[in-house]
């Protein structure tokens, strides 16, 4: 079985400061790791994801995250938040099962940004 | 930039009504996921088709939910009859086989049940 944690629900940040959204996983074969973002009242969109290579991963709006596989996390971080940015961020992880891909989501963590 | 379509954008229902949910993946995307995300929640998956083919439905309560794809292309969810925990967003999302580049999801459909 696999799971996903994200250790923060909520995370308040002011404008331009840095910010890390925490993301732990556990599982017993390899996995993929994904970030998505979510804005009120919308699907779940794409940030990055890691599938293999460099542990450092670059996505889009200036997010980027690390591949921890010795501590079994996956942090996303920003060095400078925007208003934009507030949002729910859901931390996925997937593996081969039957021949399919089976994803757990995490709980979310909300990003308020505060200006 | 190709989307997923989802239709309604909202539902509101009475308690033991059917109501039924419509998803337009992206063309050429093989592989649709019906989820459910209950408010404060990340997404559960219902059912995940493979071409029209159901290859995991293990979390689909199918004594009241059902789902189908018949030509391999769109998909309904339907609830029958629905109950006052069926209240969330269904999102609809599809992606490539291999599922690897991520899903993309289209902006779901929040049902009320009242």
């Amino acid at each position: 079985a696999q799971s996903v944690t994200q250790l923060d629900s909520q995370v308040p940040v002011f404008e331009e400061a840095p910010v890390e959204l925490r993301c732990n996983y556990s599982s017993s074969v390899s996995v993929y790791l994904f970030w998505y973002v979510q804005y009120p009242n919308q699907g779940l969109q794409l940030l990055l994801k890691y599938l293999s290579g460099s542990t450092l991963v670059k996505g889009i709006n200036g997010f980027e995250a690390e591949f921890n596989k010795s501590q079994t996390s996956f942090h996303l971080r920003k060095p400078s938040v925007h208003i934009s940015d507030t949002a729910e961020y859901f931390c996925a992880v997937t593996r081969l099962s039957g021949g399919y891909q089976k994803v757990t989501f995490g709980t979310g963590t909300k990003l308020q940004v505060i200006p | 930039e190709a989307e997923v379509a989802q239709s309604p954008r909202y539902k509101i229902t009475e308690k033991s009504q059917a109501v039924a949910f419509w998803c337009d993946p992206i063309s050429g995307h093989a592989t649709l996921y019906w989820y459910r995300q209950i408010l404060g929640q990340g997404p559960e998956l219902l059912v995940q088709f493979q071409d029209e083919s159901v290859v995991d439905d293990s979390q689909l309560p199918k004594d009241r939910f059902s789902a189908e794809r018949l030509k391999g292309v769109d998909s309904t969810l339907k609830i029958q009859p629905a109950e006052l925990g069926d209240s969330a967003m269904y999102l609809c999302a599809s992606s490539l086989v291999s599922g690897l580049d991520g899903y993309t999801f289209g902006s779901g459909t929040r049902l009320t049940v009242v």
